[in-house]
């Protein structure tokens, strides 16, 4: 399986603050990485698909990068919703695999 | 708006079946392939496996020898059964749409129910 490796696994931040997470592949997956949003005790929200492309409805603040084995979600200006753990997930190669995860917090 | 139900017992017991139904509203079931994702108590997602509307189907080879998943289109429902459980599988289940086939994300998820492997 294909390995996902995020970092860092937790972050402080303020609102109005810019947040990068990064993801890191075992092998090459192309563009196919997602990005996901959860709150505690909800099921994960898909934030960006194929790397950079935003899911409708999904504020223009997230912005994904990357291609290969190297993937950034951004947050230009963190907003009091967004403080959530954010996963990414290969859909390269089956099974599908997700990160550890980054838990984005209250400074 | 498409939105998806899990549904089923709580509670299993070690050695026994987990069986869990998600009921799919506000969309046809027909045209896509459906996935069931799991999540052990503060840890991350393990992706299960998939079925599509017409009933192929492909497991996570870490589960395959005790995963089935099964469709019923005409209640816009499927299904996933996971046999011989342990309390390693004690986690909260996700249904999900995968919305193409040629890439592996999720749009739609269900909220998750909590089964508890427990005697």
């Amino acid at each position: 399986d294909i390995q996902m490796t995020q970092s860092p696994s937790s972050v402080s931040a303020s609102v109005g603050d810019r947040v990068t997470i990064t993801c890191r592949a075992s092998q090459g997956i192309n563009s196919w990485l997602a990005w996901y949003q959860q709150k505690p005790g909800k099921a994960p929200k898909l934030l960006i698909y194929a790397a950079s492309i935003l899911q409708s409805g999904v504020p223009s603040r997230f912005s994904g990068s990357g291609s290969g084995t190297d993937f950034t979600l951004t947050i230009s200006s963190l907003q009091p919703e967004d403080f959530a753990t954010y996963f990414c997930q290969q859909g390269d190669t089956f099974p599908p695999t997700f990160g550890g995860g980054t838990k984005v917090e209250i400074k | 708006q498409v939105q998806l139900q899990e549904s089923g017992p709580g509670l299993v017991k070690p050695s026994e079946t987990l069986s869990l139904t998600c009921t799919v509203s506000g969309g046809s079931i027909s045209g896509y392939h459906w996935s069931w994702i799991r999540q052990p108590p503060g840890k991350g997602l393990e992706y299960i496996g998939y079925i599509y509307y017409r009933g192929s189907t492909n497991y996570n080879p870490s589960l395959k020898s005790r995963v089935t998943i099964s469709v019923d289109t005409s209640k816009n429902q499927f299904s996933l059964k996971l046999s011989s459980v342990t309390a390693a599988d004690t986690a909260v289940y996700y249904c999900a749409r995968r919305p193409t086939p040629s890439a592996y994300y999720f749009d739609y998820w269900g909220q998750g129910t909590l089964v508890t492997v427990s005697s």
